[in-house]
């Protein structure tokens, strides 16, 4: 069945620092992908999205490539700041019974410190 | 506007209790969802309605019941509990555009701020 990948953390960084969370898949056909954010005690919040291959989502200096090849869809930020602690999903949308359902990585846990 | 709210945002329980979480979206959305989070762990989906009919469980137990009683709103009855049902309670809702690329919907799920469960 479909699967994501993603790195685990706990991920560390100073401030101004640069960010990749590597996450890949495996699925049939072509998934939409997905990055969502959970700061603490919140819900997750969508980080930004690509339906399609070579599609690039972006949001809050935060980007994502998608990646039909190395069937991936990896985390970059240039600039991390405190505010970016969090933790990052990756997901990809379910496929035929499951369609518009989303299956979740594990999760990164993201902490920059001053 | 892209916002799903959820009440209450805190709830203590007892096992024996029968309590009610509710959520709401007013982005015509047609498409509705429970997940279930526990701490470190990624959401797990809980049920779907598509239509304001259910279309997925989860194999979820019955002191969990779901109620759509519009399109807007979204309830999870509770009853029974256990303590190992402690969570925090995401509602999602999105589109249902019915696009789809060869099988993979292309919807948004946008999610709620969640409820944080605590059974006694």
């Amino acid at each position: 069945g479909d699967s994501v990948t993603q790195m685990e953390g706990p991920v560390t960084l100073s401030e101004e620092a640069c960010l990749t969370i590597n996450c890949t898949y495996t699925a049939t056909g072509y998934p939409s992908l997905f990055w969502y954010v959970q700061y603490p005690g919140e819900g997750l919040q969508l980080l930004l999205k690509a339906t399609k291959a070579d599609d690039k989502g972006s949001n809050k200096g935060f980007e994502a490539t998608y990646r039909k090849e190395t069937t991936s869809f990896h985390l970059e930020k240039g600039s991390v700041q405190v505010s970016d602690s969090a933790v990052y999903f990756c997901a990809l949308s379910g496929y035929g019974g499951s369609q518009g359902n989303l299956i979740f990585g594990k999760g990164t846990k993201l902490s920059v410190k001053p | 506007d892209t916002e799903v709210t959820q009440t209450p945002k805190h709830l203590v329980m007892g096992m024996t209790n029968k309590k009610s979480l509710k959520c709401e979206q007013h982005m015509g959305h047609r498409a509705m969802y429970w997940y279930k989070q526990k701490a470190k762990k990624p959401p797990e989906l809980m049920f779907v309605y598509s239509y304001e009919k259910l279309s997925i469980n989860e194999s979820v137990p019955s002191r969990f019941s779901p109620e759509c009683p519009n399109s807007s709103l979204l309830n999870l009855h509770l009853h029974a509990l256990q303590p190992e049902d402690s969570a925090l309670y995401l509602c999602a809702s999105s589109q249902k555009t019915g696009t789809a690329n060869l099988g993979h919907s292309t919807d948004t799920q946008y999610f709620g701020p969640g409820t944080r469960l605590t059974v006694l």
